[in-house]
């Protein structure tokens, strides 16, 4: 069975330092893999995809970047966080288009 | 613009009793509609997928609905378990992009 894993689970940060969050997905090839925020009182936002190693896909402008560099392994990062950095962090993966299925996220907390 | 609207925004109800959840779009053009249950601090998990051909789709005590004219989906849950405390994102799926609603934090008491 496929299973979804991310980390650190929480993590509290000071403003300008850097980030590296971790997604790894196993019992699947070639899954696409997605990079979300969800802020408090908000809905998730699409932060980056990637149908592939080294292909990214950023959907809204940012102080975050996103790399692939294992078809099962999605890695989000930052030089330098800032306050509004905050959130919880979801990865997720799919294999078609019909379904997502998500890991257990990341609390950031930038201070 | 593309929005998922839901209500209520929150929600408490006995243990035991039924309620319904509520979510209009806007999305256009709509590939599926999914319904996802979100513990606290936890990731969100699938209960339900519809596509437009479809306007019901059950999955245990969950019964989602589905009328593509009028653009509206409900959640209902029956029986409601105090393990029903979470919140619930409606979801409108255009092939491989996904526009999530803010969620109706449902809490059970006992």
């Amino acid at each position: 069975s496929q299973t979804i894993h991310q980390w650190p689970a929480t993590l509290v940060q000071p403003v300008g330092s850097p980030l590296s969050l971790e997604c790894t997905v196993e019992g699947t090839s070639n899954p696409n893999l997605y990079w979300y925020r969800q802020a408090a009182g908000r809905g998730l936002q699409l932060l980056f995809y990637s149908v592939g190693i080294g292909q990214i896909s950023s959907e809204v402008p940012q102080n975050l970047s996103a790399s692939r560099p294992q078809d099962r392994q999605f890695i989000l990062s930052s030089k330098k966080l800032l306050l509004s950095d905050s959130g919880f962090y979801l990865c997720a993966w799919s294999v078609q288009s019909y379904e997502q299925f998500f890991g257990p996220g990341t609390r950031l907390t930038v201070l | 613009k593309n929005q998922v609207e839901q209500s209520p925004q929150s929600l408490i109800i006995l243990e035991g009793k039924n309620c319904t959840l509520q979510c209009n779009y806007t999305v256009s053009p709509f590939s599926n509609l999914r319904w996802y249950k979100q513990d606290t601090g936890r990731g969100p998990v699938s209960l339900t997928i519809m596509t437009f051909s479809e306007n019901t789709k059950s999955n245990g005590r969950y019964t989602a609905t589905l009328d593509a004219d009028t653009k509206q989906s409900s959640l209902h849950i029956t029986a409601s378990q105090l393990s029903d405390s979470a919140s619930y994102i409606c979801v409108v799926g255009q092939n491989e992009k996904l526009t999530f609603g803010t969620g109706t934090r449902l809490t059970i008491i006992p």
